[in-house]
């Protein structure tokens, strides 16, 4: 079974400083992975996805992740953040190529704040 | 501009009501999905069309029933709804062609049972 964690469930930073969203997941297959982000009031939206490329996957917005096998992770980053990257963030885990549905295992996200 | 549009965005009903939301995708995708956003737990599956057919019901009771018309129009008929029930309801679709996984997500729509 799949499953996927998110360590924090809030991450205050201030504007400008470095932003580190943590996940770490549990597949019995090899994964795909994926980050979602969601502002208030709106739908959420794809920041950047692993797919067993390279395990350094850049997004948008200028947020990147690095799958890192040996410890089950998959963190988000960002050196610098911007007030507009205030929203929730979702770690997402699916079994792709196991099945019809690839069904998506969501984290319960961590919302994070950008303080001026 | 998702692509992917709900209809209405809030929606207040009593618990013996009956309401419909509704999904339409732009993409020319061919898989939909209902999602229930609850606060403090993640997301839920709901349900899953492929072409038109429903192929996964994750155990939703029956006072929610879905409807997808075709591959751009997705519905969900609410009756007799309870409070626990209030969420944020959102629809994604999917290409299966290319199934890297990624889904579409419009921005919701949410709904307080009273």
């Amino acid at each position: 079974a799949q499953s996927v964690t998110q360590l924090d469930s809030h991450v205050s930073v201030s504007e400008g400083t470095p932003v580190l969203l943590r996940c770490n997941y549990s597949s019995s297959y090899s994964p795909s992975l994926f980050w979602y982000v969601q502002h208030p009031n709106k739908g959420l939206q794809l920041l950047l996805k692993y797919t067993s490329a390279a395990t350094l996957v850049k997004g948008i917005n200028g947020f990147e992740a690095e799958f890192k096998k040996s410890e089950t992770s998959f963190h988000l980053t960002k050196p610098s953040a911007h007030m507009s990257d205030a929203a929730e963030y979702f770690c997402v885990v699916s079994d792709y190529g196991r099945g019809a549905t690839n069904k998506l295992i969501f984290g319960t996200g961590t919302l994070l704040a950008v303080q001026p | 501009e998702t692509g992917v549009t709900q209809t209405p965005r809030h929606l207040v009903m009593g618990m013996t009501n009956k309401k419909s939301l509704k999904c339409e995708q732009h993409l020319g995708h061919n898989a939909m999905y209902w999602y229930k956003q609850s606060a403090k737990k993640p997301l839920e599956l709901m349900f899953v069309y492929n072409f038109k057919e429903q192929t996964e019901n994750n155990s939703v009771p029956s006072r929610f029933s879905p409807e997808c018309p075709n591959s751009s129009h997705l519905f969900l008929h609410l009756h007799t709804l309870q409070p626990e029930d209030s969420a944020l309801y959102l629809c994604a679709s999917k290409d299966r062609g290319t199934d890297t996984g990624e889904l579409f997500f419009g921005e919701g729509s949410r709904l307080t049972v009273l």
